[in-house]
């Protein structure tokens, strides 16, 4: 059964502040996906990572994506409050195109 | 990119009876999928909707509680059956195109349909 572990749980971090979600997975995958989810709102794609060693930035955020060790990372870099927002990984699961998705990370960031 | 429409946004509901919901698509798409998600909780998968015949479950999800439609390629319906309390979540429509090399890697989901069950 493939397993999507994601941590940590929850973040609340200050304005200009970096920090790192990571996002495991217990199978070989080679497709990664994160989405953002505003409270109240549907899910918004913000990257999705296709081979072992990918990289992708947008804005303040840059994903990255290991097969190897199973490990994605999203860095956010200078939080602003604007990133406020529950983030999900998700890995494609087999050739299905079905996709399971991590707990989440609900980031909160301060003034 | 697809743009999904799901009906209704929201709805209330008493115990014992049965919602549908339509997920519509502005383009004819692959695969069309369903996921509940349950409050504060992540995403999951209930099944795979399959045109023309009956919908793929995953574990724990069976077709007597969750029927499931999809009559062609851009249309698909969810109904809730014999609702109870535990039903209340978010249900989200869900599509990829896999069959457009450009696109097949990206899945949109729907606005979703919040169900509160009483």
């Amino acid at each position: 059964e493939l397993k999507v572990e994601q941590n940590p749980l929850f973040l609340s971090m200050q304005e200009g502040k970096n920090y790192t979600i990571y996002c495991n997975y217990s199978t070989t995958s080679d497709r990664l996906y994160w989405y953002r989810q505003d409270p109240g709102k549907s899910l918004e794609s913000l990257f999705v990572l296709l081979s072992n060693g990918a990289v992708k930035q947008e804005g303040r955020l840059m994903a990255s994506l290991d097969t190897k060790a199973r490990l994605s990372t999203l860095h956010i870099t200078a939080a602003v409050h604007d990133l406020s927002a529950t983030y999900f990984c998700a890995v494609d699961m087999d050739s299905s195109y079905k996709l399971i998705f991590g707990s989440g990370t609900r980031l909160l960031v301060r003034p | 990119s697809a743009v999904i429409s799901q009906k209704p946004s929201r709805d209330i509901c008493q115990r014992g009876t049965s919602l549908t919901i339509q997920c519509q698509v502005d383009s004819q798409v692959t695969m069309m999928f369903w996921y509940r998600q349950q409050p504060g909780q992540s995403l999951t998968l209930i099944a795979t909707a399959n045109q023309g015949s009956e919908a793929t479950y995953e574990s724990g999800f069976v077709i007597d509680k969750f029927p499931i439609s999809r009559p062609n390629l851009t249309f698909s319906t969810l109904t809730v059956s014999n609702m109870s309390p535990e039903d209340s979540s978010i249900y989200l429509c869900s599509v990829r195109t896999t069959t457009n090399l450009l696109a097949k890697n990206i899945q949109y989901f729907g606005a979703g349909t919040r169900l509160s069950v009483l």
